[in-house]
């Protein structure tokens, strides 16, 4: 089937460790992005990726680091200087950047920092 | 500074009701607004809009957009209780960069 995968579903870490979340997508998509949900708010955009290799910051970067290797890659780290970790974490691609295109998201990652 | 702003932000209702939900924008650059659907997990897309009075429909969905008054609606008819979830809006702005803006969203919950 296709589609866009994320895992772990749940993660815990203790404070003062860096952590990565995986996002694997099979829908041939140039363009991925990742996101971050917190309770009350709306999706807030941390980096994005148009094409394999290339990578561009997004709304709220800081203490985040992506890599995009492989098309149908594009992993996240939360590292330790991201203050407020725990959060709802959602992998979304698309055929290409643009206009005319929509987002696809993954079931996402709930990371939970103590 | 750019911004999506959904309302209401919560809303209960009982099935066979009709709602509407509203999200209005300011951002730069406008290009498209869409609607998400988020039961528990990951967003299901609805519907794009990118022109103004044009109303799009899927079943008991529709949304239309007013990019004068800067604006969309969904209205969801004869809701039933597989309705009940988180409804985002989101709005693609600056240039071809794909980037979507975000509304913190409807939760709506639809009674038996």
């Amino acid at each position: 089937d296709g589609g866009i995968t994320q895992s772990p579903k749940y993660l815990f870490r203790k404070e003062g460790q860096n952590v990565t979340l995986s996002c694997e997508q099979n829908l041939n998509h140039d363009a991925m992005y990742w996101y971050r949900q917190d309770p009350g708010q709306g999706l807030r955009l941390i980096y994005y990726s148009q094409i394999v290799n290339d990578f561009q910051k997004g709304d709220i970067a800081e203490g985040y680091s992506v890599s995009r290797e492989k098309k149908e890659s594009f992993p996240l780290t939360v590292t330790s200087a991201q203050k407020n970790p725990t959060a709802f974490y959602l992998c979304a691609s698309s055929i290409q950047q643009g206009v005319s295109y929509e987002q696809y998201f993954g079931p996402g990652t709930r990371l939970t920092v103590t | 500074e750019d911004k999506v702003v959904q309302s209401p932000l919560s809303l209960v209702v009982h099935e066979g009701d009709t709602v509407t939900l509203n999200c209005s924008y300011e951002v730069t650059n406008f290009r498209s607004l869409l609607w998400y659907k988020q039961e528990k997990k990951a967003p299901t897309f609805l519907f794009m809009l990118t022109s103004s009075g044009i109303e799009k429909k899927s079943g008991r969905l529709s949304s239309i957009l007013d990019k004068k008054e800067l604006f969309s609606i969904l209205n969801i008819t004869a809701t039933q209780t597989g309705d009940s979830a988180v409804y985002l809006c989101a709005v693609k702005y600056s240039g071809n960069t794909g980037k979507l803006i975000f509304g913190q969203g409807t939760t709506l919950q639809v009674k038996p």
